[in-house]
């Protein structure tokens, strides 16, 4: 079964950082695309950003709101996915989900599945 | 960016009716789009990926269409556990959601 677990939120002071983890189990990690999405509190869902398969270079992209402040990477030995944030802002106060982009006859772009989330709260 | 607007908003419906929810995107993104059902508390789930092919498991009272711009969600005959909010999302270049969809009960 693929899993994605997220962990590593909490409550934060604007300006401070944090690093969220995803660990995946149940496919073969470094074949698949990885993405971020968020969600504010009653609000929409949010891409923060994706990180291509090394095959594919492994190469990282950003939604503008995030770019220059938040990193994605990955650890293929750990299987695990990263978020590192930077300069946290209360308008990143979000549920923060990990998802994995399955490749089906070399497209992909969809997230298939979704971790449970985990909360980031920047407040003073 | 790619705009992605969702229309209606809100939409309240009874168990058994034909429900339509509206994806636009602001210029043309071929097929490259997906729906999501989430509901309150939990993670999204995929419906449909590539404008219209069914993900697995969903059952076949969803169906999607479209392509270039405007894109159509249907169910056919709404069931208690439809009742949640749905999202499209662009994969054609790099990835936007839509504002979601409100499916309440009328």
């Amino acid at each position: 079964e693929v899993q994605l677990v997220e962990s590593g939120g909490g409550l934060v002071k604007p300006g401070e950082s944090l690093r969220l983890s995803c660990a995946a189990s149940g496919f073969t990690f470094s074949r698949d695309w990885m993405s971020w999405v968020r969600q504010a509190p009653g609000k929409g869902l949010e891409w923060v950003g994706r990180i291509k398969s090394k095959a594919d270079g492994g190469a990282a992209d950003y939604a503008a709101p995030v770019k220059g402040r938040f990193t994605i990477s990955r650890d293929e030995s750990k299987n695990t996915l990263y978020l590192q944030m930077n300069s946290l802002e209360s308008e990143d106060t979000a549920v923060y989900y990990c998802t994995r982009e399955p490749q089906i006859s070399g497209w992909n772009g969809w997230f298939d599945p979704w971790g449970l989330g985990t909360l980031v709260t920047v407040s003073s | 960016d790619v705009q992605m607007t969702q229309s209606p908003s809100t939409l309240s419906a009874s168990v058994g009716d034909r429900v339509t929810i509206t994806c636009r995107a602001s210029h043309s993104i071929s097929s490259w789009l997906a729906w999501y059902q989430q509901k309150p508390g939990e993670a999204p789930k995929l419906l449909i990926y590539k404008a219209s092919t069914l993900e697995s498991g969903v059952p076949s009272r969803f169906s999607g269409s479209g392509s270039g711009t405007e894109f159509t969600l249907t169910i056919s005959s709404l069931q208690p556990e439809d009742f949640a909010t749905y999202y499209c999302q662009q994969y054609y270049s790099y990835r936007d959601f839509g504002q979601g969809t409100k499916l309440e009960i009328k």
